[in-house]
């Protein structure tokens, strides 16, 4: 069955960096898209980005373009999503979800990744 | 940058139905957006429920019905179940970036 799992829970300090990771299985990990998604506290979901991990392609969203870097380990089969210069409102569960549907629909979700951003 | 709105509330009883909607900014919503709609528990990930404006998941219960009304996209919980009582949000593609709308919170009473 297909399972996408991240890494655990992180505590970080203003101005450090982040990297979560997403192991998948169940597929061929570069047959289809990665994509990411954080949900601040009490707060809705916010699209980032994705990755082709096939070619190794990105794209961000503006507001994270310069801080975020999405790479991966097809010998693993696992993504990963670095964000740099982290402050207080970074703080959110991180998901990585699989793109599908002709890259119309976001299938199967990890379980989330909480990174906390504080002093 | 498109806004995607949701209303924030909806009650509903058990056995009712109730249509949540999803409105752009940019003007209306239609199949090129290609909305999907997404259930989320507390303490859960968001489950993919209906994608393409009106496909389903093989998982998804033949009550969650999905459909373009009045320039918005619409999910309808039809004979509403008490384990339906989740966050909804949608989601869909302005021509450059996916968009989340801010989600509808549906109590089931």
């Amino acid at each position: 069955q297909v399972q996408l799992v991240q890494s655990g829970a992180e505590v970080k300090k203003p101005g450090a960096s982040m990297k979560v990771s997403c192991h998948v299985s169940g597929y061929t990990f570069t047959n289809y898209f990665i994509q990411w998604v954080r949900q601040a506290p009490g707060q809705g979901l916010e699209w980032m980005g994705w990755m082709n991990p096939d070619s190794g392609d990105t794209h961000s969203v503006q507001k994270f373009q310069g801080r975020v870097t999405m790479t991966r380990d097809t010998s693993s089969s696992t993504a990963y999503m670095e964000l740099t210069g982290l402050k207080s409102d970074d703080t959110a569960v991180y998901y990585c979800a699989r793109g599908n549907c002709n890259g119309d629909c976001f299938d199967f979700w990890g379980q989330g990744a909480l990174v906390t951003v504080s002093s | 940058q498109t806004v995607v709105t949701q209303e924030p509330s909806l009650t509903v009883s058990p056995g009712g139905t109730v249509t949540l909607t999803c409105a752009s900014s940019t003007g209306a919503v239609t199949s090129g957006y290609y909305p999907n709609w997404f259930q989320q528990k507390l303490g859960q990930a968001p489950r993919a429920l209906i994608y393409g404006t009106s496909k389903k998941h093989s998982w998804t219960p033949a009550r969650f019905s999905g459909s373009l009304l009045g320039g918005k996209a619409a999910l309808t919980l039809s004979g509403v179940q008490p384990e339906d009582e989740a966050e909804y949000y949608c989601l869909v593609y302005d021509g450059s970036a996916w968009v989340f709308g801010g989600g509808t919170k549906v109590t089931v009473l």
